[in-house]
């Protein structure tokens, strides 16, 4: 079965500061990959996604992710955080073919000091 | 375009009280999904639909009828809600085929069962 891992619950970074978030996935097959950020009372936006190619995608809002195969990864990063991306991040795997829906992580909370 | 949208935005239930929500989608998408999210739990796939006339399960079915009568709508039932259904409800959609496995989510409905 097909599952997904982000190891931080919250991470809190100052706002200029670079940002890193961990997602690890599992998948029998070529993952599907994506992560969405959900602000709060929102419903979910995607930020990038990752189907084939090259390993190191740019998304919306200045965020980039990088698909490494051998680790099972697919970390988020950001290279300068602004308040406006406090929100709930949210990595999830999928399949081919659309059908079955994604399984998503658990969540990491991102708060931003000022 | 409107996208994805989701009815009622809030509803509060009583134990054994029946309800439909209600996801329409104007993308003329093939594949809808019915997630629920919790608190620490991510979003967790319902039930799922490849066409019109075509449900399955998914990862948390109990307690939930779905049905898809139209092509661009995807209603989910809670026959006699209980409080463990208290959750923030999303529907999704996508296109079948590579190019389309990008999942688009509604702005969510909020149930509260007492």
């Amino acid at each position: 079965a097909q599952s997904v891992t982000q190891p931080d619950i919250h991470i809190t970074v100052s706002e200029g500061a670079s940002l890193e978030l961990r997602c690890n996935y599992s998948y029998g097959a070529t993952p599907y990959l994506f992560w969405y950020v959900q602000s709060p009372g929102q419903g979910l936006q995607l930020l990038l996604k990752y189907f084939s190619g090259d390993t190191l995608v740019q998304g919306i809002k200045g965020f980039e992710a990088e698909f490494k195969r051998s680790q099972s990864s697919f970390n988020l990063r950001k290279p300068s955080v602004h308040w406006s991306d406090a929100a709930e991040y949210f990595c999830a795997v999928g399949g081919g073919g659309g059908a079955d829906g994604l399984t998503f992580g658990k969540g990491t909370h991102l708060i931003i000091q000022p | 375009n409107a996208g994805v949208t989701q009815t009622p935005k809030f509803r509060v239930l009583k134990t054994g009280q029946s309800m439909t929500l209600l996801c329409a989608q104007d993308m003329n998408h093939e594949y809808m999904y019915w997630y629920r999210q919790d608190p620490g739990m991510g979003l967790r796939l319902i039930h799922y639909s490849v066409g019109e006339g075509t449900t399955a399960k998914g990862e948390v079915p109990d307690g939930y009828n779905v049905s898809r009568l139209k092509k661009q709508n995807f209603l989910l039932g809670l026959e006699s809600a209980a409080p463990s259904q208290t959750s923030v409800y999303f529907c999704a959609s996508n296109g079948p085929g590579l190019a389309q496995e990008t999942q688009y989510f509604g702005p969510g409905t909020r149930l509260l069962v007492l």
